[in-house]
This record gives structure tokens, C-alpha cells and sequence, in this order.
């Protein structure tokens, strides 16, 4: 079976500055996906990044940025020039590849981060 | 762009009584996921369908049922409701056939907030 842990329940960051939120895994899988959603107060989920394990190169979207590492099963988000809006919990994701390529069952979420900014 | 809907947004019930949610997944999408929310809590996968079909399922209890119909809309039904069923129910869903580049993504609905009092 697989898990997803955050070790980190709470950061805060000042606005402008750089935040780096953790995430560990276990799986015997080769071929997987990682996530990162972040769920403001609204309590909508909210996709961030996504990352397919087979791919060397770290996933960016904007000011934000992850850091894979297959071997160490580490995945990190990294966010920079914080801002209030960013304010959220934050929730690493896996998920299975599909037997004939195609996206395969659920997504197992860590226990989340909370991460505040402050202006 | 169109999202998943979910309704209600809100739900309050009594112990014992039944509910239904409902799920209207983004058009074209062929797969829809329904998770659980405790308060403070991760989502926790119930059960999910491809194709009208049951693909796979979690931690979803034996008086919780779900279907998907001819329209690909997704409905969970919940009977005997107990105190401990009050959370944030998502709906997601995903494009799931291979050579999608958006295949493995989960679109999730704003939720539906059930209060079992």
C-alpha cells in the first residue's frame, strides 16, 4: 500500500519571501504521480502541480516549483514570492499509473501542511 | 471553463435519516471519484466509477451506495446517517483515457458540507 507523509502541520512565511513545504511517499510502484492541491479556507481543492514520476525534470508552475527526488521518494513544493492569497492547507497526492497508460484510481492524500503568510 | 458541480452545497440531516448527492462531472470526462472530508482531516477516497461502471473503492461504508448514470452525472446515496458521516464530501473527475494529455488529472467540485445532528 501506499502513504503520502507531510511532517510539517503548520509554516508560516513572510510575503515576498520563499517557502519550502515537504513531502515523503512509499511505494513499491515504478510508474506513479505526485500532486500538490491546496485547499484555501474556502475548503475548494485546488490543483498546483503535478509531476509524472518517469520525468527527470522537476515540474514549475509559476512561483511555484517542486523538487522530486524518485530515489529518496521525496517531493517538495517550493513557493516563491509568497503571497496572502497563498495563504492555505497544502496537500501532497499519489496516484497509481494506469495498466494501459491511462490515469489509475484514487488519489492518497498526506495530512496536509498549513501554511500561513503573513503581510 | 466548465467545473465539477456538486449539490447541495449544504446538507443537514438527523441520525437515522437518508441523503443523496450529486455530482456533475466536466463535460467529456469519463471517470468520477467521491471522496470524504472529516473535519481537520485528508481526503479519504470512497469509491469511484469509468464509464457508469464501479472502478474501484476505498473506505466507503456498507450504507453508503453510488452510481453513475447515462449522462455520466454521479450520485451518492447515504442512508442510516450517523453522527460521524457529517464531513465534506468532493466530487472529482478525470479524463481517463490513454493518450490524454490532461489524463490524470482530478477536477474537484466545491463540496457538499453534510451536518448530521
Amino acid at each position: 500500500a501506499q502513504t503520502v507523509t507531510q511532517s510539517q502541520p503548520e509554516m508560516s512565511v513572510q510575503e515576498a519571501e520563499t517557502v519550502t513545504l515537504s513531502c515523503t511517499y512509499d511505494t513499491s510502484e515504478n510508474n506513479y504521480y505526485l500532486f500538490w492541491y491546496k485547499q484555501p479556507p474556502s475548503r475548494q481543492m485546488i490543483l498546483v502541480i503535478r509531476q509524472e514520476a518517469y520525468k527527470q525534470q522537476n515540474a514549475t508552475e509559476n512561483r511555484f516549483s517542486v523538487n522530486f527526488q524518485k530515489a529518496a521518494k521525496s517531493f517538495s513544493l517550493k513557493i516563491s514570492d509568497s503571497q496572502l492569497g497563498d495563504t492555505a492547507m497544502y496537500f501532497c497526492a499519489f496516484m497509481k499509473h494506469g495498466e494501459y497508460g491511462g490515469s489509475q484510481g484514487n488519489l492518497i492524500f498526506g495530512k496536509g501542511t498549513k501554511l500561513s503568510v503573513k503581510p | 471553463a466548465a467545473g465539477v458541480i456538486q449539490s447541495p452545497r449544504h446538507l443537514i440531516k438527523e441520525k437515522r435519516e437518508t441523503a443523496t448527492l450529486k455530482c456533475y462531472p466536466i463535460p467529456r470526462h469519463d471517470t468520477v471519484y467521491w471522496y470524504q472530508q472529516g473535519p481537520g482531516q485528508d481526503p479519504q477516497f470512497l469509491i469511484s466509477f469509468y464509464e457508469k461502471m464501479q472502478s474501484d473503492k476505498g473506505s466507503i461504508p456498507d450504507r453508503f451506495s453510488a452510481q453513475q448514470f447515462s449522462d455520466y452525472h454521479s450520485e451518492l446515496n447515504m442512508s442510516s446517517l450517523e453522527l460521524g458521516d457529517s464531513a465534506l464530501y468532493f466530487c472529482a473527475s478525470s479524463f481517463r483515457l490513454a493518450g490524454s494529455l490532461a489524463k490524470n488529472i482530478q477536477y474537484f467540485g466545491a463540496g457538499t458540507r453534510l451536518s448530521v445532528l
